[in-house]
């Protein structure tokens, strides 16, 4: 079955690099996802990676991918007050067209400390 | 880009009652949308696919007879809670699947959620 383990918490200073991680047991993955979610609100798309790929970067966030361990990475540059939420790792295998839903890690509490 | 708008954000009602949360694709058509339910502090669990046209497919556990999924149009689903009692308080999310522009990627927009209190 599908599965994916996050860390629940992680806490880092301003201005620090934040890296949350994740792995996952399906080996068809297709493509990674990265979600934000702020309190109280739905999830934002930060990102997604093909599994092919080792690494995405997109401004301060920073993919990384090790599909043999099965493990995804994101990498948040300078961390700000503002990244403080919830990050949810996710993973589907993309059927062209199939009403596939995502697979979410429980979430990694992201706490900035001042 | 693609959004998703989810009605009402919160609700409060009486134990016995029903209550009717929407989710809107405001700028593309979703022939298929997603619920799901989050706990305090858990991750999301999905409860039900929305098939436009079809009825739902429900994830196994979640009673079809208690959360009524209705997608009668290309930009609406909804889930009526029924009889709602105070266990079935939580966060209701809703997301739809946009198109892919070639990538392929299965991505998903979230609604911002309805928070349900049943008192």
């Amino acid at each position: 079955g599908e599965d994916v383990e996050q860390s629940l918490f992680l806490s880092v200073r301003e201005g620090d690099s934040s890296v949350i991680n994740c792995t996952y047991t399906d080996s068809s993955s297709t493509y990674l996802y990265w979600y934000k979610q702020e309190p109280g609100a739905g999830l934002q798309l930060l990102t997604y990676i093909f599994s092919n790929m080792d690494m995405k970067q997109d401004q301060r966030l920073t993919v990384l991918l090790n599909k043999k361990d099965k493990h995804l990475s994101l990498r948040i540059a300078d961390t700000q007050t503002g990244d403080s939420a919830i990050y949810f790792c996710a993973e589907s295998i993309y059927s062209g067209g199939g009403a596939d839903g995502l697979t979410f890690g429980k979430g990694t509490h992201l706490i900035i400390q001042p | 880009g693609a959004v998703v708008s989810q009605h009402p954000s919160w609700v409060i009602c009486k134990s016995g009652t029903s209550v009717k949360i929407e989710c809107r694709s405001l700028d593309f058509q979703a022939t298929t949308m997603f619920w799901y339910r989050q706990f305090p502090k858990q991750s999301l669990m999905l409860m039900a696919t929305s098939n436009e046209g079809s009825k739902a497919t429900y994830e196994q556990g979640v009673e079809k007879d208690k959360f009524l999924i209705n997608h009668a149009s290309l930009t609406l689903s909804t889930l009526t809670v029924t009889s709602a009692h105070p266990e079935d308080s939580s966060f209701y999310i809703c997301s739809a699947r946009v198109p892919p522009r070639g990538s392929g990627a299965n991505v998903l927009t979230f609604g911002a959620g309805s928070r349900l209190t049943v008192l």
